[in-house]
């Protein structure tokens, strides 16, 4: 049972476009979502979060949106510079232990 | 920055063989995570620990177990190792602070079992 699912396994865009990938979960009790971006041969790495009680947190060119009534998030990547290229895993956690529950991840690929 | 270290970046080990994955952080976390992935499957939980001696199942812990006697580190075990094991497994720590910290990744083990 995947309770969180990232629908797209790929994705291309344009150097300088935004990039937006997409997450839904299923899970009611999850309050705390984070991305990852893995390169290959890398641990992930994390990139951002956001709490329940929020719907927007900005990072730089990275800002995530979280709509809980539609149990979707997504991450947008303004502007897309190559070096974004990388698999992005969506997570969600909830409790006390940061035991936290990843996505199958969406293979970004900026083209120059 | 946190360091989390796992000892072998690649493996290769024959059907039922025992087979130890070790990492180890320097940050003095008590959380440690261990995950396999998967193509399609993304990153899923096999166990964690939330302090010494500790260990809970995660979401597939069949064929598994794990050893954590020092804080630092935390050591997954394939007691008979099976083809079906072959993966890449990532070892992960965070601590038990403020909710705004996400996990440090080790760079992964890729393990094949022939």
């Amino acid at each position: 049972d995947q309770q969180v699912k990232q629908n797209s396994p790929s994705l291309s865009v344009q150097e300088g476009r935004i990039s937006i990938l997409n997450c839904d979960y299923t899970n009611s009790m999850f309050d705390y979502f984070l991305w990852y971006k893995k390169y290959p041969a890398e641990g992930p790495t994390f990139l951002i979060s956001i709490s329940s009680i929020k719907d927007k947190n900005e990072d730089g060119r990275f800002t995530v949106f979280l709509n809980k009534s539609a149990k979707h998030l997504s991450l947008h990547i303004v502007p897309s510079q190559p070096g974004d290229s990388a698999v992005y895993f969506c997570a969600a956690a909830s409790g006390g232990y940061q035991k936290v529950t990843f996505g199958t991840g969406t293979k970004l690929q900026v083209i120059p | 920055d946190v360091k989390v270290t796992q000892s072998s970046r690649y493996l290769v080990k024959r059907t039922g063989e025992k087979v130890f994955l070790e990492c180890v952080q320097d940050m003095d976390h008590e959380n440690m995570f261990w995950y396999r992935q998967d193509p399609g499957l993304g990153l899923r939980l096999i166990y964690f620990s939330y302090d010494v001696k500790m260990k809970e199942k995660g979401d597939i812990p069949e064929g598994y177990s794990v050893s954590r006697e020092k804080k630092e580190r935390f050591s997954l075990i394939l007691e008979s190792a099976s083809t079906n094991q072959t993966s890449m497994y990532l070892c992960a720590s965070s601590y038990q602070g403020p909710r705004g910290y996400g996990y440090t990744f080790g760079s992964g083990t890729r393990l094949t079992v022939v």
